[in-house]
C-alpha cells in the first residue's frame, strides 16, 4: 500500500522558516518523481514544487522561487520542502504527492494526508 | 500560464441522477488532463488521467472525455459517497494548474 506521511506542521511568524518532510513507503521511492501541492484554508489546489526521481530536474511555482527548496533523500525514502521567508499567503495545508510520468509528462497518482503550515504573528 | 476554468461552481444533483462537470483550458493541453475528487478533510484522490482513463479502483460510473481545451467528467448515477469537490488539472506544461473546483452537492 502506498503511504505518504508528512510531518513538520507548525506555526511560524512571517519571515520565518520551516521544513516539511514526507516519508514514503509501499513503493520504490527512488523510481518516482515527487511533488508538493498546497491548499489554503477553504481554497483550491496550487502546485508548489516538483522534483524528478534523480533530483536533477526541479520545478517551483513563481511565488515560492528563491524562498522554498525541494529535495529528496532516496536512501531514506523521504521528500523535503525547506520553506523560508514565509508569508501570510503561504499558510496552507501542504500535500506531499507521488507522480507518475508516462511520456515524460507527470501527474499525481497518490497524495499524503497533508500537513498544516500556519503563518501568523 | 494555462488557466483552467471549471463550471458550474456548484452542481445540485439528486442521488441516482447524472452529473456533468466541465473544464476548459485557456490553451490546448492535448489529452494531458486529470480529474481529482476531494472530500472535506481529506486529500484529493485521482479519478481520471489522460482525460479519459479511469484510475485504479475507480468505479465505472465515472467517465472522462475531451481533448485540447474542452473536457468533461460525467458521473452516470450519483451515489452518496460521490458528493464532493472535483478538480481538473492540466499536466501538459509548467506551471501545472488546477481548476477552481466544482462542488457536487445533494439536491
Amino acid at each position: 500500500e502506498v503511504q505518504l506521511v508528512e510531518s513538520g506542521e507548525g506555526l511560524v511568524q512571517p519571515g520565518g522558516s520551516l521544513r516539511l518532510s514526507c516519508e514514503a513507503s509501499g513503493f520504490t521511492f527512488s523510481t518516482y518523481a515527487m511533488h508538493w501541492v498546497r491548499q489554503a484554508p477553504g481554497k483550491g489546489l496550487e502546485y508548489v514544487a516538483a522534483i524528478s526521481r534523480d533530483a536533477k530536474t526541479i520545478y517551483y511555482v513563481d511565488s515560492v522561487k528563491d524562498r522554498f527548496t525541494i529535495s529528496r533523500d532516496n536512501s531514506k525514502n523521504t521528500l523535503y520542502l525547506q520553506m523560508g521567508s514565509l508569508r501570510v499567503e503561504d499558510m496552507a495545508v501542504y500535500y506531499c504527492a507521488r507522480a507518475v510520468c508516462p511520456s515524460n509528462l507527470c501527474y499525481i497518482d497518490y497524495w499524503g494526508q497533508g500537513t498544516l503550515v500556519t503563518v501568523s504573528s | 500560464e494555462i488557466v483552467m476554468t471549471q463550471s458550474p461552481a456548484t452542481l445540485s444533483v439528486s442521488p441516482g441522477e447524472r452529473a456533468t462537470l466541465s473544464c476548459r483550458a485557456s490553451q490546448s493541453v492535448s489529452g494531458n488532463l486529470v480529474w481529482y475528487q476531494q472530500k472535506p478533510g481529506q486529500a484529493p484522490r485521482l479519478l481520471i488521467y489522460g482525460a479519459s482513463t479511469r484510475a485504479t479502483d475507480i468505479p465505472a460510473r465515472f467517465s472522462g472525455s475531451g481533448s485540447g481545451t474542452e473536457f468533461t467528467l460525467t458521473i452516470s448515477s450519483l451515489q452518496s459517497e460521490d458528493f464532493a469537490v472535483y478538480y481538473c488539472q492540466q499536466y501538459n506544461t509548467w506551471p501545472r494548474t488546477f481548476g477552481q473546483g466544482t462542488k457536487v452537492e445533494i439536491k
